[in-house]
């Protein structure tokens, strides 16, 4: 089965400080990997994936993340904090294997706040 | 920028009541979705639909729900007898591309479904 963790419910960070959000994941085989983030009164968004190839992937605003295969991560980091990266962060994996379906399998997401 | 919408956007029902919560997926997505976040959990997958049949389904996906495309625009979740545990925010997503499990879904901003 799939799993994934976010072992931190909530981050503070300062402003212009670097951030660093968590997820580690269980699946067999290489996972394609996700982040989406989630705004007040919005839909999820989606910031970046793992596929394959460089370990280290850019995305949206600014963010990355490192896959890392062998402590099974895939932290999201963004080098310099905004205030409006105050949000709710889903990390989220996909297994190659048909037998896992279709769906994304999300973490218990991390919230986010920046602090001025 | 394309964007999957949701209506509507809070819902409130009595419990027994049929509801029918309503997406547009973006117009050249093929693949589509419904998620369930109940307050305070994980993001939890409920159906996919692909060709006008459902592809995949997850044990919470029981006799009470049912899903349609009616039209070309349209994707509709049915929940047939509401009962308190079906209170959650319901999110659509649609995909350009389900099959190959690298593509995102795109999600819509949810409806918020209470039942009393």
């Amino acid at each position: 089965a799939q799993s994934v963790a976010q072992p931190e419910d909530q981050v503070n960070v300062a402003e212009g400080n670097p951030l660093t959000v968590k997820c580690t994941y269980s699946v067999s085989g290489n996972p394609y990997l996700f982040w989406y983030v989630q705004y007040p009164n919005r839909g999820l968004q989606f910031l970046l994936k793992y596929i394959t190839g460089d370990n280290l992937v850019k995305g949206s605003y600014g963010f990355e993340a490192e896959f890392n295969k062998s402590q099974t991560s895939f932290h999201l980091k963004k080098p310099s904090a905004l205030v409006s990266d105050s949000a709710l962060y889903f990390c989220a994996v996909r297994g190659l294997f048909p037998a896992y379906g279709q769906n994304f399998v999300f973490g218990p997401g991390t919230r986010l706040s920046v602090l001025p | 920028e394309p964007e999957v919408t949701q209506t509507p956007s809070h819902q409130v029902t009595q419990m027994g009541q049929e509801v029918i919560l309503r997406c547009v997926p973006i117009s050249n997505h093929l693949y589509f979705y419904w998620y369930r976040q109940i307050l305070g959990q994980k993001v939890e997958f409920l159906v996919s639909f692909y060709n006008n049949e459902i592809s995949e389904k997850s044990e919470i996906f029981d006799d009470q729900f049912s899903v349609e495309r009616p039209d070309g625009s349209n994707f509709t979740l049915k929940i047939r007898s509401t009962k308190l545990e079906d209170s959650a925010m319901y999110f659509c997503a649609s995909s350009e591309k389900g099959l190959d499990r690298s593509y995102e879904q795109y999600f819509g901003p949810g409806t918020r479904l209470t039942v009393t």
